[in-house]
This record gives C-alpha cells, structure tokens and sequence, in this order.
C-alpha cells in the first residue's frame, strides 16, 4: 500500500518565521494528497489538498505543491502566528485506486509551537 | 451546519467495564472511521464502515466491537478485552467508498481514561 513519511518534531519558531514542514510519499499511481491541522484538544481538519502532479494547494496562508519527480508534498508558510501552533499531519489514500475504499494513510504528525 | 458529532468529550471506564462511543454525522456520507490517538503516535484505524450493515477490520481492532445500522450512525464500543484503553478517539467520515481520492472529515475526538 502506500506509505507517507512526515519530518519528525517538534518543531518551534519565533513568530512571523518562515515555516517548512516535511512530506514525502510512496504511491501508486498519483494519488490526491492531504494536510490535516488538529489544534489542542480538537479533531483533525483538513487544511489543504492537492489533486494531481504540480498542483499547488493553498489555505491560510498554507502552501504546498505536489511534486511528482521527488515524491514530496511540503507544507510551508511565510510567517507563522501564535495561533498555528498545532500538530500538521500529511495524508495520502491507504491503496491505489478503488482498492483503497476511502481509507487515508497518515504520517505520524509534526507539532509546531509558535512563541511570540 | 452538517458535520460530524462525537459524545461525549470525556468517558472514564472502571476496570472490566465495556463504555461505547457515540459518533453521528448529518454529511450524508456512506463511509465512517474510527481512528485511536495516542501521544506522539499519529493516528491508527480501528475499524471502517463503507456503507450501512458493513465493517471492517482496521489495524488494531482487537478489544473494540462497532455497529452500522444506520448511515449516521456508527458507535464504536470499548470492551473489557482491551487491556490499555487510554486514548484520544476520533471518528470521521467520507463522501463514498468508490471515490480513493477524497478527504476525511473529522469529529472533534472522545478522550477515555480509566479509572
């Protein structure tokens, strides 16, 4: 099946920092990827999502584009605030095509503490 | 606002008691999850449902039972047999099975501790 590797935290910056956060995968095919944000306490939401190669999905101020030649998909920022502080998971369906019924493989999560 | 309902947000269980926790979403989705989080260990697939009368098992099913009655609905059950039951519990749902390519929507999470 397919697998996801997530850059391992924690990671901690200083407000209005540039922000990279790790994601490389092994697929199928090319499957639609995911970033899910969970803030304390919370469920996970889905915070971005990009559909085929070169695709860039954007949300908040959150990018990361899909690269098909180096099986990565980055989440970054240019300026962090105190309110992103959260755990970042990447995502990618569990198996090729319609074997995989809706199922997400999850990397093991990134937590980010922003300081003022 | 549709979305996905969890209840309740804390859950205590006693030693060999089973506790059940409610999950119901308003999305009209036809496939449910039941994920268990534990600190610094991302999330793991207990069981999955892709349409009423139907589950599977997820990677560690053992100790946890579910039911699927109806499209909203899927509780999931702790059992006695479930040795370290301690965890954060997120629920979620999809659009449909056939369709590999669409996110989850997540309920805000269960946390169950012993007593």
């Amino acid at each position: 099946g397919n697998s996801v590797t997530q850059m391992e935290g924690p990671v901690t910056l200083s407000e209005e920092a540039f922000l990279t956060i790790n994601c490389t995968y092994t697929a199928t095919g090319y499957p639609s990827l995911f970033w899910y944000v969970q803030y304390p306490g919370e469920g996970l939401q889905l915070l971005l999502k990009a559909t085929k190669a070169d695709d860039k999905g954007s949300n908040k101020g959150f990018e990361a584009t899909y690269r098909k030649e180096t099986t990565s998909f980055h989440l970054e920022k240019g300026s962090v605030q105190v309110s992103d502080s959260a755990v970042y998971f990447c995502a990618l369906p569990s198996n090729a095509g319609g074997t995989s019924y809706g199922k997400l493989t999850f990397g093991q999560g990134t937590i980010l503490t922003v300081h003022p | 606002d549709g979305g996905i309902t969890q209840s309740p947000k804390y859950l205590f269980r006693k030693e060999g008691q089973n506790v059940t926790l409610s999950c119901e979403q308003n999305l009209n989705h036809d496939a449910m999850y039941w994920y268990r989080q534990d600190p610094g260990q991302g999330l793991r697939l207990i069981y999955y449902s892709q349409i009423v009368n139907d589950f599977q098992k997820g990677d560690i099913a053992e100790g946890y039972s579910v039911s699927r009655e109806k499209k909203e609905s899927f509780p999931l059950t702790v059992t006695s047999a479930q040795k370290n039951p301690t965890a954060f519990y997120l629920c979620a749902s999809s659009k449909s099975r056939f369709n590999s390519n669409q996110p989850q929507h997540f309920g805000d999470g269960t946390r169950l501790s012993i007593l």
